[in-house]
């Protein structure tokens, strides 16, 4: 059973440019989270999303991140003209549905980003 | 306030001892869930370790267990017989809000470093 799976494990983008962060949760899981890691930092939430819904974004800048969960596909976090200080590493998360276990958050490898 | 507290910067283990990394926690909610992750220099996040709120039994998985005093809001992890392979980040994190929402609070981490 494959793991959570994210790429570009490493993104390299100019001031400006967009940067597309994709996630393939588990097989069987029905929930995506999205979080950032700054340099020497904790994970801060971001969004929490199911198949084409997006449950809870309290953790996402207002302007220049988006996310999706398609019906096909991966997860997308889409960061619009990007800054320096976007510079970080994503990691997307996925969970089974509700009431399928303790809710545990399995984690992919991260997409580390650099802007230039 | 901080949702996890982890007071502990950076920790030093001789090989084959235990070490105990300190979390505490801050909720009002009677349900609610902690874990414990790893982060190598590799960066992946390793899940290691779930307690819930209600379970009366400490957690143990392997060489990790959790030390949970409720009371006291504390959730820390034991590793016992260190292996250099231990070196890494560990994270406390927990998830609570169960009926409205799936986000894990993260703390800020704790090093460890195993000295052989």
């Amino acid at each position: 059973n494959a793991g959570v799976m994210q790429n570009p494990r490493h993104l390299v983008r100019r001031r400006g440019q967009e940067a597309r962060l994709r996630c393939s949760p588990m097989k069987g899981h029905s929930h995506v989270y999205w979080y950032r890691q700054l340099p020497e930092e904790g994970l801060k939430f971001m969004v929490y999303l199911q198949k084409e819904n997006i449950i809870d974004e309290s953790g996402m800048p207002k302007e220049r991140f988006s996310a999706e969960f398609p019906k096909e596909g991966p997860s997308i976090l889409r960061i619009q003209q990007v800054v320096r200080g976007d510079s970080a590493a994503y990691f997307c998360a996925s969970s089974p549905p509700r009431g399928q276990g303790t809710d545990t958050q399995y984690f992919g490898p991260g997409t580390r980003l650099t802007v230039l | 306030a901080q949702k996890i507290t982890q007071t502990q910067p950076g920790m030093f283990v001789q090989e084959k001892e235990a070490v105990t990394l300190d979390c505490t926690y801050d909720t009002s909610d009677q349900s609610y869930g902690l874990f414990w992750y790893k982060q190598p220099s590799s960066g992946e996040m390793i899940f290691l370790i779930y307690q819930g709120s209600y379970d009366e039994q400490n957690a143990t998985e392997g060489r990790y267990s959790l030390n949970f005093q409720k009371a006291r809001k504390s959730a820390n992890l034991v590793i016992s017989a260190s292996q250099l392979g231990d070196s890494a980040m560990y994270f406390c994190a927990m998830r609570d809000q169960p009926n409205t929402g799936n986000q894990f609070y993260f703390g800020t981490g704790t090093s460890l470093t195993v000295i052989p």
